[in-house]
């Protein structure tokens, strides 16, 4: 159980370009996904939180407009990177957390999504 | 500002001997606790979670909780190559994780 996917695994896209990531909870309902970055030999940061239904919250220092959140369901959020440059060049990981009590109310995470902007 | 700190390393162990990876945190209303393991290139995965104070066993893998000195740490027993990555501690402060920023353990054969 607890099984999060993200798609795509890996995205090359040019200057400019607008690319988004899909993060789906597939055996259980997410009432809040997160998403991170992390940039090579750094550790996880964390961007926002994202409960179904309502606006993500972003944090300090992450560019709300840019990084285009959307939890529309208990199953989906996407992540909109808006006119990518090369510096948004990272490793994008999202994370699910169910309701409730258990192991399922703890954080799962997808695989992680590598974006490269040229 | 709640923190938690982890000694980068890397920590460097013999095949087959015990591992021993700790983290400090210092929000002392910290509930629970988590260490995730992270391979080079992939994302993290959760591999042990402990709520009380003492031990908790899971295969070769103990989480031990002190929340008096507010520290918590992971032994990892006959290590393995395979166990070679890098371990985060995450506390969950507030219905957030607060993240360390991971210690690189490395298992030589």
């Amino acid at each position: 159980g607890a099984v999060v996917s993200q798609h795509p695994s890996w995205v090359i896209c040019k200057s400019g370009t607008s690319v988004k990531i899909e993060c789906r909870s597939l055996d259980f309902q997410a009432t809040t996904m997160f998403w991170y970055r992390q940039f090579p030999k750094q550790s996880l940061m964390l961007m926002a939180t994202s409960n179904e239904g309502s606006k993500a919250t972003y944090e300090q220092g992450v560019e709300k407009d840019k990084f285009l959140i959307n939890h529309a369901s208990l199953t989906l959020s996407t992540l909109t990177v808006t006119s990518a440059h090369p510096e948004d060049s990272s490793f994008y990981i999202c994370s699910a957390r169910g309701g409730g009590r258990g192991i399922y109310n703890e954080q799962f995470f997808g695989p992680g999504t590598r974006l490269t902007v040229l | 500002q709640k923190e938690v700190e982890q000694n980068s390393g890397p920590l460097s162990v013999p095949e087959g001997a015990i591992a021993s990876l700790n983290c400090t945190y210092s929000d002392r209303g910290s509930q629970s606790f988590f260490w995730y393991r992270q391979y080079s290139g992939k994302s993290p995965e959760l591999i042990m979670f402990i709520y009380s104070n003492g031990d908790k066993e899971d295969g070769r893998f103990t989480a031990q909780l002190n929340k008096a000195s507010q520290y918590v740490s992971l032994l990892i027993r006959d290590s393995q190559p395979s166990d070679s990555a890098t371990y985060l501690c995450a506390v969950k402060s507030n219905y957030q994780l607060i993240w360390g920023a991971g210690t690189k353990l490395i298992i030589k054969p």
